[in-house]
């Protein structure tokens, strides 16, 4: 059975201060890792896809990297609105298989 | 692109009670999913529609949970009976075209049984 593990399961971060998010996973064929941002309240918003091992993907402070056990999720000088839980999943055939998240604080 | 629409928000319901959750996917998406979240977890797989078919059903949906794609447009979600544990937050989202294109989430539904 797929398994994905996030860690930290909670960060706090000065605004300004970088830091990474790990993402592992055991899954039998991976199709695509996926990263979602999720706000309080609301549905998980897409991120990135990554399909093999060594892709790069950017979005404003955002990079994700993929190798082939674990995916990490850089955030560099990371302000306030960056604050949400972080999720990541694996795809298998058609379904997505998530971690618990990261729960991502920002202070002023 | 308006985004997946799910209606209710919120739901609040005696246990024993039936519900029923709709969501409208982003138009010409042909597949469709159901996701349910608790706190603090990431969201678990229920159920998967490829146009009106359904594909798959999670061994978490009892039979107590029936869904449907009439024509292969919006979906319902039901679930009969409620019990404690299926307070959660119920998740729809829907993608075009190969199995792993992105799914895109709608706002979910919030069911919370007295």
């Amino acid at each position: 059975e797929d398994q994905v593990t996030q860690s930290p399961e909670a960060l706090r971060l000065q605004e300004g201060e970088s830091s990474s998010l790990n993402c592992s996973y055991t899954v039998s064929g991976l199709r695509g890792l996926f990263w979602y941002r999720q706000d309080p309240g609301k549905g998980p918003e897409f991120l990135f896809t990554l399909y093999s091992a060594g892709e790069e993907k950017e979005k404003e402070r955002l990079k994700a990297t993929l190798t082939k056990k674990e995916s990490f999720l850089h955030i560099t000088a990371p302000k306030p609105e960056d604050s949400a839980t972080y999720l990541c999943a694996v795809l298998n055939d058609y379904k997505l298989s998530f971690g618990a998240g990261t729960t991502v604080t920002v202070r002023a | 692109d308006t985004g997946v629409s799910q209606d209710p928000r919120h739901k609040i319901t005696k246990r024993g009670q039936n519900v029923t959750f709709r969501c409208d996917p982003i138009s010409e998406h042909n597949r469709l999913y159901w996701y349910r979240q608790t706190l603090g977890q990431g969201p678990e797989f229920l159920t998967y529609f490829q146009n009106e078919a359904q594909l798959e059903k999670s061994r978490l949906l009892s039979d107590r949970f029936s869904a449907e794609r009439p024509k292969g447009s919006f979906s319902t979600l039901e679930i009969q009976r409620t019990e404690q544990g299926d307070s959660a937050m119920y998740l729809c989202a829907s993608s075009y075209g190969g199995p792993n294109q992105p799914q895109h989430f709608g706002d979910g539904t919030r069911l919370s049984i007295l």
